[in-house]
């Protein structure tokens, strides 16, 4: 089964509008960390934003806020006033502290962001 | 600069040959991951470990091998036994335990010719 699923392909956003990417995660461990990393056409990956399952408050990031609903084990990305250089693919990943997960970072399928001008 | 460095960027193999690519991070991070990425695709993973001399398989272990003998670096063999080994491959490093993000590397492109 899918440990991270990103159901969104690719999305069309207009600039300085904001877009919202999908994220919902499967585990049975109480004890994980969600993240959102950005990989432009050069390939690097970028970290953008950072969620524990124990935090109260969604997490944000300058332009990046994460909406955190943990009972339907999601873990959206808004990204608002889109620019331009937004234009990447992003990917959604967790970590799990189970033991028998070993500290392993699992990522979803990625969703391509297109900024249209 | 504290970082991970991978080399080569781009990387040619003859069907048949083994290739090892190499991973060195200066984070002084005890986690260290190897990750495949097919064209429009996700990060698989591929190998990880959490400390020297120590690391386990990830989803998609078969055909290829690490080792783990110092921190610092955690390269990757991509063997003859992997029948599809065209694809971008990602190092990343990230501190034991907790929950900080991982650190990636640029990347090495493998193109079998």
């Amino acid at each position: 089964a899918q440990k991270i699923t990103q159901t969104q392909p690719g999305m069309f956003v207009q600039e300085k509008e904001a877009v919202t990417l999908d994220c919902t995660y499967d585990t049975s461990d109480p004890s994980y960390g969600l993240f959102w990393y950005k990989q432009p056409s050069s390939g690097e990956m970028i970290f953008l934003i950072y969620q524990g399952s124990y935090d109260q408050q969604n997490a944000t990031e300058g332009r990046y806020s994460l909406n955190f609903q943990k009972a339907r084990k999601s873990a959206n990305l808004v990204i608002s006033a889109s620019q331009l250089g937004d234009s990447a693919m992003y990917f959604c990943a967790m970590r799990e502290l189970i033991k028998a997960a070993g500290n392993k970072l699992t990522f979803g399928g990625g969703t391509r962001v297109l900024v249209k001008p | 600069d504290g970082g991970i460095t991978q080399s080569p960027k781009y990387l040619f193999r003859k069907e048949g040959q083994n290739v090892t690519l190499s991973c060195e991070q200066n984070l002084n991070h005890d986690a260290m991951y190897w990750y495949r990425q097919d064209p429009g695709q996700g990060l698989r993973l591929i190998y990880y470990s959490q400390i020297v001399n120590d690391f386990q398989k990830g989803d998609i272990a078969e055909g290829y091998s690490v080792s783990r003998e110092k921190k610092e670096s955690f390269p990757l063999t991509v063997t003859s036994a992997q029948k599809n080994p065209t694809a971008f491959y990602l190092c990343a490093s990230s501190p034991g335990g907790g929950f900080t993000e991982a650190f990636f590397g640029q990347g090495t492109r493998l193109t079998v010719v």
